[in-house]
């Protein structure tokens, strides 16, 4: 089944303890984004790739970083978690610019 | 910086009825528009993408224009059903790609 998956799904930490969460889609798919989905604010973009070792900050990338070293797996990583990083974060792939985006099931996480 | 708005926030109609959803862009210049659905606790559901070049798009039930002068996007659900129930999100692309940004969405209420 083509898709996007995340893991975890359900994350609760502390602050300053770096985590990872992972993303990973199965159709080939050249690009890939992260976003963030709060209250009042939206959906928003964090960093998106437009290919393996290609990457670039969307609107909030702060307190974020991403790697993209297989055109599979795009992790976003956050180094020292806060807790104004507590949010539903969102993995996407697409083809290419002319495509749609294809969302993972999406990633609550929880830093206290 | 690019600015989507989306008009109503939330509506409720009765089983059956047409309805239009709305969305505004600040920048023209993008480079296509999506449309999404998003279950409450869930991720999004693509459901239509009209490029640039295109002013209109169309599945099953969904009617999707675009006017990118005027800088507006509308939805339109045809006999709508309990199972429409969802927030409906549209989200543009600048002209570089994939630089997604997303309105804020509009909470719909399809009642039986």
């Amino acid at each position: 089944e083509a898709q996007v998956t995340q893991n975890p799904r359900y994350l609760i930490t502390v602050t300053g303890k770096k985590l990872t969460v992972t993303c990973s889609q199965n159709m080939n798919h050249e690009y890939m984004s992260w976003y963030r989905q709060d209250p009042g604010l939206g959906l928003r973009q964090i960093y998106y790739s437009m290919n393996v070792e290609v990457t670039d900050k969307g609107d909030v990338p702060e307190g974020y970083k991403v790697s993209r070293k297989e055109k599979r797996n795009f992790p976003l990583i956050l180094e020292s978690p806060s807790p104004n990083q507590t949010s539903l974060y969102f993995c996407a792939s697409s083809p290419g610019d002319f495509y749609e985006q294809y969302f993972g099931p999406g990633t609550r996480l929880t830093v206290t | 910086k690019q600015e989507v708005t989306q008009i109503p926030a939330a509506l409720s109609v009765p089983e059956g009825e047409n309805l239009v959803l709305n969305c505004s862009f600040t920048d023209s210049a993008i480079y296509n528009l999506q449309w999404f659905r998003q279950d409450p606790g869930k991720g999004l559901t693509s459901l239509l993408l009209i490029q640039s070049s295109q002013r209109e798009q169309t599945s099953g039930r969904l009617n999707a224009s675009l006017d990118k002068s005027s800088g507006r996007s509308t939805l339109y659900i045809a006999a709508s059903q309990p199972g429409d129930s969802a927030t409906y999100l549209c989200a543009v692309t600048n002209s570089y790609g994939q630089n997604f940004v997303f309105g804020p969405g509009t909470r719909l209420s399809v009642l039986p």
